[in-house]
């Protein structure tokens, strides 16, 4: 089946710091999607990006949508302590049902105040 | 604005006991509607997803079922709960059609399995 590569596991930085994570898949993707999930919670949608080479930003968070569409990044600008948590990167692949996901495993952000 | 509400939000059940947990949307129609269970470890795994009252595909073959009696509900069900069947369960819904990629997901419901 497919899957995405989502890089780093986990980030430990210091408040005001920015922080950068993607991921990366070995088929084309048709949209990417990215969550962010607090501790007992449901994930909660960041962004979405549609179209190759979009660019799409949500506050202090900036999403992009590879050119390949097979790769996409999220950045976080100037942390803070609620920026803690597991962001997820997940899309339906093409040549499939565009209501199966495919997740990311995650990225663990740790901030220090 | 949509809203997605699951209940219980934590449940401990022993071994055998039968369980239903509830999904409902609000402020949509016609959703698309799926139930997922996150083990430890942060993976996320389609269990049933539904596109209309009384329609259900299973992802997952397993001791769970699920059924969508109205247009925003969306039951998680089981006669007989297993040690397994432990995790967080998330109900998720999405719009039809193209926009059937983008999910939403609810608070989610503890389930502990004794």
């Amino acid at each position: 089946g497919q899957q995405l590569n989502q890089s780093p596991q986990s980030m430990f930085i210091q408040e005001g710091e920015d922080v950068s994570m993607n991921c990366t898949s070995s088929s084309i993707f048709n949209t990417w999607l990215w969550y962010k999930q607090d501790p007992g919670e449901g994930p909660v949608l960041l962004i979405a990006l549609y179209k190759a080479g979009e660019l799409t930003s949500n506050g202090r968070l900036t999403a992009q949508f590879g050119i390949t569409r097979k790769d996409s990044f999220l950045n976080i600008s100037a942390s803070i302590p609620s920026d803690v948590g597991i962001y997820f990167c997940a899309g339906p692949g093409s040549g499939g049902s565009n209501y199966k996901l495919t997740f990311g495993k995650g990225t663990l952000l740790t901030v220090n105040p | 604005s949509q809203t997605i509400h699951q209940w219980p939000a934590t449940l401990v059940q022993p071994v055998g006991s039968p369980l239903s947990l509830e999904c409902t949307v609000e402020g949509t129609s016609n959703p698309n509607l799926y139930w997922y269970r996150q083990a430890a470890g942060r993976g996320l795994q389609l269990l049933f997803y539904s596109v209309g009252i009384g329609q259900i595909s299973s992802e997952v073959p397993q001791n769970l079922s699920a059924s969508r009696p109205q247009d925003r509900q969306f039951i998680l069900s089981s006669k007989k709960l297993l040690l397994s069947d432990s995790g967080f369960y998330l109900c998720a819904w999405s719009g039809q059609g193209s926009r059937a990629d983008t999910q939403y997901f609810g608070p989610g419901t503890r389930l502990t399995v004794l």
